[in-house]
């Protein structure tokens, strides 16, 4: 059984451009949340989809957007890239009801250049 | 938000000894906690959880203690092996399913 997977495993990016990230989640999980990682810190919130609806979201600004498609992937997009945005994005996916927590995908190493 | 905090950054511990990593989280709400182990080149993995109505779970080789008057939780692993060299994050539970994470332990096992 496949866990959650992520691709591209690396990016590298100039400043100014977009990027979309995709996440494949865990079979049986209808929930996506996705997670910036920079180095050395822990992941922090980024959004979360269920049902194709974000529905919760963290203290990011509207560059960071999201897609969940009727089968469960979902899509991570970043414009107008800063450098700042230079991280491990990771997608988690879940249950709904959030029972067991995350599953984590091995994450999309993202450098902003 | 509320934000998760490790009391140490970095903890090395002989190979076979036992290891406690703790930590404080700051919201009194939080009522679900996840203890994860995420190693160089990989996403953090589940390793147990704990609901708020709880103060002790056990696992295989780890044990998670919940201290609400103090708002603590500590990650026991006993027995502990080279495999277990890695990065531990306490996350919190507070509002819906979003899981606030701390800045993370560094556990090194010296052989």
């Amino acid at each position: 059984d496949a866990g959650v997977t992520q691709s591209p495993t690396h990016l590298i990016k100039t400043r100014g451009q977009q990027v979309t990230l995709r996440c494949s989640p865990k079979s049986g999980h209808d929930t996506v949340s996705w997670y910036q990682q920079a180095l050395g810190q822990g992941p922090q919130f980024i959004f979360q989809y269920y049902e194709e609806e974000e529905r919760q979201r963290g203290n990011f600004p509207d560059r960071f957007s999201g897609h969940q498609f009727p089968n469960y992937s979902s899509e991570l997009n970043v414009n107008a890239l800063l450098l700042g945005d230079s991280a491990l994005y990771l997608c988690a996916s879940s249950l709904v009801e959030g029972v067991g927590g995350y599953t984590f995908g091995s994450g999309t190493r993202l450098t902003v250049v | 938000g509320e934000s998760v905090g490790l009391h140490l950054p970095t903890l090395s511990v002989q190979e076979g000894d036992n290891s406690i990593i703790n930590c404080a989280y700051s919201n009194s709400a939080s009522d679900y906690f996840i203890w994860y182990k995420q190693e160089s080149g990989k996403g953090p993995q589940f390793i147990i959880d704990i609901r708020s109505n709880m103060d002790k779970r056990q696992g295989q080789r780890v044990t998670v203690l919940l201290n609400k008057t103090v708002k603590h939780l500590s990650l026991q692993i006993a027995a502990t092996q080279p495999g277990d060299s890695a990065v531990y994050f306490c996350a919190e539970n507070f509002t819906g399913n979003q899981f606030y994470f701390g800045t993370g332990t560094s556990l090194t096992v010296i052989p």
